[in-house]
């Protein structure tokens, strides 16, 4: 149980186009979700909070305009990164929590997506 | 500012021997810990939790032990194996903080055979 995915696992893409990535709760709905980023031996680095239904909290210092998120059903949240720069490659991780249940602040992590921005 | 950060960035261990990847955390609010393990490429995989009013929780071949005093936190591996090679992460959850984990640098585990 508890099973979130990524989509895609792996992107190439040039500079100045957008991508967009998917974190799905595949066993349980999740009113919550996390998006973090992280770089080469770097621990994670949390860039937002999505809420099921409202805006994301974004963290200090992460660009809203530039890191999309929609959080529009219990169980999908995308991350889409807008006009995307080398700077912006690296490994992008969803995580996710319980609606309901005895673990609700238990996080549960997709696969990741490696992000290369040519 | 509030922190959770790690002793030892790298674990070498034998096959076969048990392993102690330790971390301290300073934020006295937090009030529930896990421990996750990371392989390459790969996103955090859930090993064990556990929660303030414990301080010692076992799982398979896991344990984890938690000293409020110090606020250090430790995750045992008994009979390392291959397999157990990998970063592990703790991470620290303050329940009024919007439920939010705080990690730690990690450190990475490898397993001689």
């Amino acid at each position: 149980g508890a099973v979130v995915s990524q989509h895609p696992s792996r992107v190439i893409c040039k500079s100045g186009t957008s991508v967009k990535i998917e974190c799905r709760s595949l066993d349980f709905q999740a009113t919550t979700m996390f998006w973090y980023r992280q770089f080469p031996k770097k621990s994670l680095m949390l860039m937002a909070t999505s809420n099921e239904g409202s805006k994301a909290t974004y963290e200090q210092g992460v660009e809203k305009d530039k890191f999309l998120i929609n959080h529009a059903s219990l169980t999908l949240s995308t991350l889409t990164v807008t006009s995307a720069h080398p700077e912006d490659s690296s490994f992008y991780i969803c995580s996710a929590r319980q609606s309901r249940g005895p673990k609700t602040d238990t996080q549960y992590f997709g696969p990741g997506t490696r992000l290369t921005v040519l | 500012g509030e922190s959770v950060g790690l002793h030892l960035p790298t674990l070498s261990v034998q096959e076969g021997d048990n392993s102690i990847i330790n971390c301290a955390y300073s934020n006295s609010a937090s009030d529930y810990f896990i421990w996750y393990k990371q392989e390459s490429g790969k996103g955090p995989q859930f090993i064990i939790d556990i929660r303030s009013n414990m301080d010692k929780r076992q799982g398979q071949r896991v344990t984890v032990l938690l000293n409020k005093t110090v606020k250090h936190l430790s995750l045992q591996i008994a009979a390392t194996q291959p397999g157990d090679s990998a970063v592990y992460f703790c991470a620290e959850n303050v329940n009024n903080a919007g439920n939010m984990l705080t990690f730690g640098g990690g450190t990475r585990l490898m397993v001689k055979p």
